[in-house]
């Protein structure tokens, strides 16, 4: 099974609100990642959080880890149209060690921002 | 921009076809992925590998197979492709270590007819 669960699977938002999708996992990690995957189109990397820091900012972005309840949520702020995307968030399983660990993905969140 | 290249973009191919995925990457990266996602669908882990001459199976059970003879090329091959295979596939990279950002290609959507 996938390492990461998301909540909600779809948010529908109006352009300027606030975006929240929330991520949880299952087992001990290093850092979680948020990637952006627009329609048909593959992943692209967001903003990585490791596993001693609580929050994290990027531009609009701002993403908590809370490695207690192991679960982490991304805040999408002041959202545009151009936000609506499906966003994932990933953590590495380490079958081992980092260097034969292999990148799981959660279900993600797909986000409408209506204009 | 990511450096990772995929081919072809579209596939519609007929049922028993033998296929090659290509996937390419030019950023030196050791570990490379296939992950395969229906629309709207979370993201599958088929088949991954740390480094040059290693592969190994991913999370969900596939056909599929791959080989990693160089660095920066990473091919999936179906030897005999069903309705079952349509789906898109993504090829993905990253360097060794633990805090390290994966880079996709921008995917490869098959469809067996």
């Amino acid at each position: 099974s996938q390492q990461g669960e998301e909540d909600p699977q779809a948010l529908s938002i109006q352009e300027g609100e606030n975006a929240t999708m929330n991520c949880s996992y299952k087992t001990s990690i290093n850092n979680l990642q948020w990637y952006r995957q627009n329609s048909g189109r593959g992943l692209v990397h967001l903003i990585l959080i490791r596993s001693n820091e609580r929050e994290k900012h990027s531009g609009r972005l701002r993403v908590t880890l809370d490695t207690s309840k192991k679960s982490s949520s991304l805040l999408i702020t002041a959202s545009r149209a151009a936000d609506t995307a499906s966003y994932f968030c990933a953590t590495l399983d380490y079958h081992g060690s980092s260097n034969t660990g292999k990148l799981i993905f959660g279900q993600g969140t797909t986000l409408q921002v209506k204009p | 921009e990511a450096d990772i290249y995929q081919t072809p973009r579209y596939l519609v191919i007929g049922t028993g076809k033998k296929i090659t995925l290509e996937c390419s990457q030019t950023m030196g990266h050791d570990k490379m992925y296939w992950y395969q996602q229906d629309p709207g669908m979370e993201l599958h882990l088929i088949h991954y590998s740390y480094g040059v001459n290693s592969t190994e199976k991913g999370d969900l059970s596939s056909e599929s197979t791959v080989s990693r003879i160089r660095t920066e090329h990473f091919p999936l091959t179906l030897e005999s492709a069903r309705p079952s295979h349509t789906s898109q596939y993504l090829c993905a990279s990253n360097q060794i270590g633990e805090n390290t950002e994966a880079f996709f290609g921008q995917g490869t959507r098959l469809t067996v007819v």
